[in-house]
């Protein structure tokens, strides 16, 4: 079974600073999808970034991109420029290529520093 | 921008009691998921159903579960006879495909068992 490891329950960082969000993952599969997902006060995951395991090149969103380390299944989200509106809970997840399922880390708190 | 929207947002039930959760998913989506997080743990997948069926479900999905979509539009989660640990915020998500698609998340519906 696939597992998800979040070692970092709380962050914080200074606004206008940047930030990374570690992630480590267990799988023997080859072909897989990793994400990140935001959980706003609002409660509403929202998708971040995702990144697929058969690419080599790390996914980028505008302020949000990954570090996707594939054999030491590793996949960290660096935020840069920080804003207010990116305090939240952070969760990394994973899904088999061809199954819906996702299995989410434990989560990661940011806190934004003003 | 469409959205899945989950109604009650919050739900206070009697231990045995029966509860449904109802959802509505992204109209254009097909494939649809229940996911569950006890407060202050990681979220965790219930369900997923397509074409009218389950397609996976996980340990936690015992009898006491059930899934219906009784119209082209609502998506529901049954829990019979409650139990105190059933307590937990329940949140659906819908998909146009498996894995290489976004899964949009509802605001999640609170239950509380007493």
């Amino acid at each position: 079974a696939q597992t998800v490891t979040q070692s970092q329950p709380e962050m914080s960082v200074q606004e206008a600073e940047t930030v990374t969000l570690s992630c480590t993952y267990d799988t023997s599969e080859s072909d897989y999808y990793l994400f990140w997902y935001k959980q706003p006060p609002s409660r509403q995951m929202i998708l971040v970034i995702r990144q697929e395991a058969y690419k080599q090149q790390n996914a980028t969103e505008n302020r949000f991109s990954v570090n996707f380390q594939k054999a030491a299944k590793s996949f960290s989200l660096k935020i840069s420029d920080s804003q207010l509106g990116d305090a939240a809970m952070y969760f990394c997840a994973y899904s088999n290529f061809g199954n819906e399922k996702l299995t989410f880390g434990t989560g990661t708190r940011l806190t934004i520093i003003p | 921008e469409p959205e899945v929207t989950q109604t009650p947002s919050h739900q206070v039930t009697q231990m045995g009691q029966e509860v449904i959760l109802r959802c509505v998913p992204i109209s254009n989506h097909l494939y649809f998921y229940w996911y569950r997080q006890i407060l202050g743990q990681k979220v965790e997948f219930l369900v997923s159903f397509y074409n009218n069926e389950i397609s996976e479900k996980s340990e936690i999905f015992d009898d006491q579960f059930s899934v219906e979509r009784p119209d082209g539009s609502n998506f529901t989660l049954k829990i019979r006879s409650t139990k105190l640990e059933d307590s937990a915020m329940y949140f659906c998500a819908s998909s146009e495909r498996t894995g290489d698609t976004e899964a949009f998340f509802g605001q999640g519906t609170r239950l509380t068992v007493v």
